[in-house]
């Protein structure tokens, strides 16, 4: 079945540095990938799409690439903040909405 | 853009009551709402889709008779958990996703409902 694989160990790292969040497919080809941010208590918010024939796609201080060969995608925050600590969900499509289990992100000043 | 409410953010209730939440899409017209549920530490795990003007398509498990879903209108869905119990208790989430772009949801603040 079409599966979806994130780092389940929540990633700890210092103000300023990048963060970066791995997403591994495995059994299908999504023709594309989708990045939320979730808070405690609060619905995710959608913060990129990012389809197959696109390396790359950027949003302010974030980047996520998809590299089909290697079935994975790269979520990247550069220069973290504290506001950035949240859990982020990989999400891809097989008709509904499949989400990863998510990695917590904390971000120390 | 793209907001999506719900209501109420939170409810208690005493088992066997029945429970009303409800969803909107404040500035754009959904034509597809879902409804997710969500355990502590787990994922979202979607329990049914509605288009509105017909009837919810509930994923496996999900007991329709329970968890009734109204999709009145192309800005409104509604969930209402009938005889909650305990094992009810969950965070529920739902998301509206728009005719022009269906595969992005934008999702809701989500309700957190104890069932005592």
């Amino acid at each position: 079945s079409q599966k979806i694989e994130q780092n389940s160990e929540a990633l700890n790292i210092q103000e300023g540095k990048t963060a970066t969040l791995t997403c591994n497919y495995t059994n299908y080809s999504p023709a594309y990938l989708q990045w939320y941010r979730q808070d405690p208590g609060r619905g995710p918010v959608f913060l990129l799409l990012i389809r197959e024939n696109e390396k790359e796609k950027r949003k302010e201080r974030l980047k996520v690439t998809f590299d089909t060969t290697l079935k994975q995608s790269l979520f990247h925050i550069t220069a973290s903040q504290p506001a950035d600590s949240a859990t982020y969900l990989c999400v891809h499509s097989w008709g509904k909405l499949q989400f990863g289990a998510g990695t917590q992100v904390v971000v120390t000043p | 853009g793209a907001v999506v409410s719900q209501h109420p953010s939170r409810v208690i209730c005493k088992s066997g009551t029945s429970v009303k939440i409800e969803c909107r899409s404040l500035d754009f017209q959904a034509t597809t709402m879902f409804w997710y549920r969500q355990f502590p530490k787990q994922s979202l795990m979607l329990m049914a889709t509605s288009n509105e003007g017909s009837k919810a398509t509930y994923e496996q498990g999900v007991e329709k008779d329970k968890f009734l879903i109204n999709h009145a209108s192309l800005t409104l869905s509604t969930l209402t958990v009938t005889s909650a119990h305990p094992e009810d208790s969950s965070f529920y989430i739902c998301s509206a996703a728009m005719l022009s772009a269906q595969e992005t949801q934008y999702f809701g603040p989500g309700t957190r409902l104890l069932v005592l």
